[in-house]
C-alpha cells in the first residue's frame, strides 16, 4: 500500500524568508506523480504543484519548488520569498492510477503560519 | 475555478438519520470522486466513479454507498449516520493528470 508521511505538523516563519516542507512516500510504483496541495482557511484545494517521476528535473512554479529526490522517496517543497497569502495547510499527496481514475494518497498536513 | 458545486455546504443531523450530499459539475468530466477530511489524517478517499453507473470503493468506504446516475452528478449516501461520520467532505473530479476539489460540505451528526 501507498503511504504519504509529513513529519512536520506546523511550521511557523517570518514573511519573505524562505521555507521547506517535508514528505516521504512509500510505493513499490515506478511511474507515478507527486503532488502538493495548499489549504487557506477557506477550505479550497488548490493545486500547488506537480511533480511527474519519469522526470529527473524537479518542478517549479513561481516561488515555489520541489526537491524531488526518487531513491529517497521524498518530495519537499520550496517556498522562496514567503507571502503572508501562503498561511495554510499543505499537503503532499501521491497518486495512483486505477482503471483510468487518479486516487489521491495524502499525507498528515503541515500547517504553515507566515508572521508579518 | 472548475464547475464543481456541492450541496448542502453545511448539515447538522441525528445520529442514525440518512443523510445525502450531492457533488455536481458543470465539465463532463468521466472521473468523480468523493473524499473525507479529518484532523491529522488529511484527505482519505471514500468512493469513486469511472463512468455513469460505474464505481468502485476506496480506502474508507464502510458506512457510505454512492451512486451517478448522470455524467454531472455523484451522490454520496450515510445509510444511517454515526458520530464517527462527523467530517469534512470533499468532492472532486479528474480528466487528465490533476484533480479539482469542490468548495467541501461541513456534516456534523450528533
Amino acid at each position: 500500500a501507498q503511504t504519504v508521511t509529513q513529519s512536520q505538523p506546523e511550521m511557523s516563519v517570518q514573511e519573505a524568508e524562505t521555507v521547506t516542507l517535508s514528505c516521504t512516500y512509500d510505493t513499490s510504483e515506478s511511474n507515478y506523480y507527486l503532488f502538493w496541495y495548499k489549504q487557506p482557511p477557506s477550505r479550497q484545494m488548490i493545486l500547488v504543484i506537480r511533480q511527474e517521476a519519469y522526470k529527473q528535473q524537479n518542478a517549479t512554479e513561481n516561488r515555489f519548488s520541489v526537491n524531488f529526490q526518487k531513491a529517497a522517496k521524498s518530495f519537499s517543497l520550496k517556498i522562496s520569498d514567503s507571502q503572508l497569502g501562503d498561511t495554510a495547510m499543505y499537503f503532499c499527496a501521491f497518486e495512483v492510477i486505477i482503471q483510468g481514475a487518479q486516487k489521491l494518497v495524502f499525507g498528515q498536513g503541515t500547517r504553515l503560519t507566515i508572521n508579518p | 475555478d472548475a464547475g464543481i458545486t456541492q450541496s448542502p455546504r453545511h448539515k447538522v443531523t441525528e445520529t442514525g438519520t440518512p443523510v445525502t450530499l450531492r457533488c455536481h459539475q458543470t465539465e463532463n468530466h468521466r472521473y468523480m470522486y468523493w473524499y473525507r477530511q479529518d484532523p491529522g489524517h488529511g484527505l482519505r478517499l471514500i468512493h469513486y466513479s469511472y463512468g455513469v453507473k460505474d464505481t468502485d470503493k476506496g480506502e474508507v468506504s464502510d458506512g457510505y454507498s454512492v451512486s451517478r446516475s448522470k455524467t454531472e452528478d455523484f451522490l454520496l449516501t450515510l445509510e444511517s449516520a454515526t458520530s464517527s461520520q462527523t467530517s469534512v467532505y470533499f468532492c472532486a473530479i479528474s480528466e487528465v493528470a490533476e484533480q479539482y476539489f469542490g468548495p467541501g460540505t461541513r456534516l456534523t451528526v450528533t
